[in-house]
């Protein structure tokens, strides 16, 4: 039961240029989404969140995006740099619980 | 900043022993997580654990497992009797909020689990 799906296992963007990460969901209760990132050998690191009562949060070169009608969330990095090349997960929690429920991640590689 | 820690890093076991996999969350928080990613798969929620007990705990999460706060600053993951399908890396989680604030979990760098 995949609630948090990211279709993309990988990505391979020029330095300088801009990345798009893309998460779906499909549990209208999620309410709280969030961005990690994972290099290998290394827990999680939590990147950036949004709740649902907003649909843009920015942080620095990191800005994501919620479409709550189309169960979908994006994570833009601007200008992307080598050493944001790690997974990143999309994870979502929701009023039935505070477990949080991950993608499956995908392989951002920023070429110098 | 804070850290969550855990070891070991590498735990080798045989099938059929305990385990116990052992976490230190970051000292002021009040929520703990274990999560597990066997190997090319995603990260699945085990179990969160609240003042002192259990708050949900997932499918995977079954009778072979318990875990413990027996100190004030360990919270441990003990599997009675391993499976070699319980290879995987554990990781640890903490969050300062209580109960449904929007907070984010901060992860430690996990152990792998090795069953042989």
């Amino acid at each position: 039961d995949q609630q948090v799906k990211q279709n993309s296992p990988s990505l391979s963007v020029q330095e300088g240029r801009i990345s798009i990460l893309n998460c779906d969901y499909t549990n209208s209760m999620f309410d709280y989404f969030l961005w990690y990132k994972k290099y290998p050998a290394e827990g999680p690191t939590f990147l950036i969140s949004i709740s649902s009562i907003k649909d843009k949060n920015e942080d620095g070169r990191f800005t994501v995006f919620l479409n709550k009608s189309a169960k979908h969330l994006s994570l833009h990095i601007v200008p992307s740099q080598p050493g944001d090349s790690a997974v990143y997960f999309c994870a979502a929690s929701g009023s039935t619980g505070n477990q949080f429920y991950f993608g499956t991640g995908t392989s951002l590689t920023v070429i110098p | 900043e804070p850290e969550v820690t855990q070891t070991p890093s590498h735990q080798v076991t045989q099938m059929g022993q305990e385990v116990i996999l052992r976490c230190v969350p970051i000292s002021n928080h009040l929520y703990f997580y274990w999560y597990r990613q066997i190997l090319g798969q995603k990260v699945e929620f085990l179990v969160s654990f609240y003042n002192n007990e259990i708050s949900e705990k997932s499918e995977i999460f079954d009778d072979q497992f318990s875990v413990e706060r027996p100190d004030g600053s360990n919270f441990t993951l003990k599997i009675r009797s391993t499976k070699l399908e319980d290879s995987a890396m554990y990781f640890c989680a903490s969050t300062l909020g209580i109960y449904r604030t929007n907070q984010p979990q901060h992860f430690g760098d996990g152990t792998r689990l090795s069953i042989l």
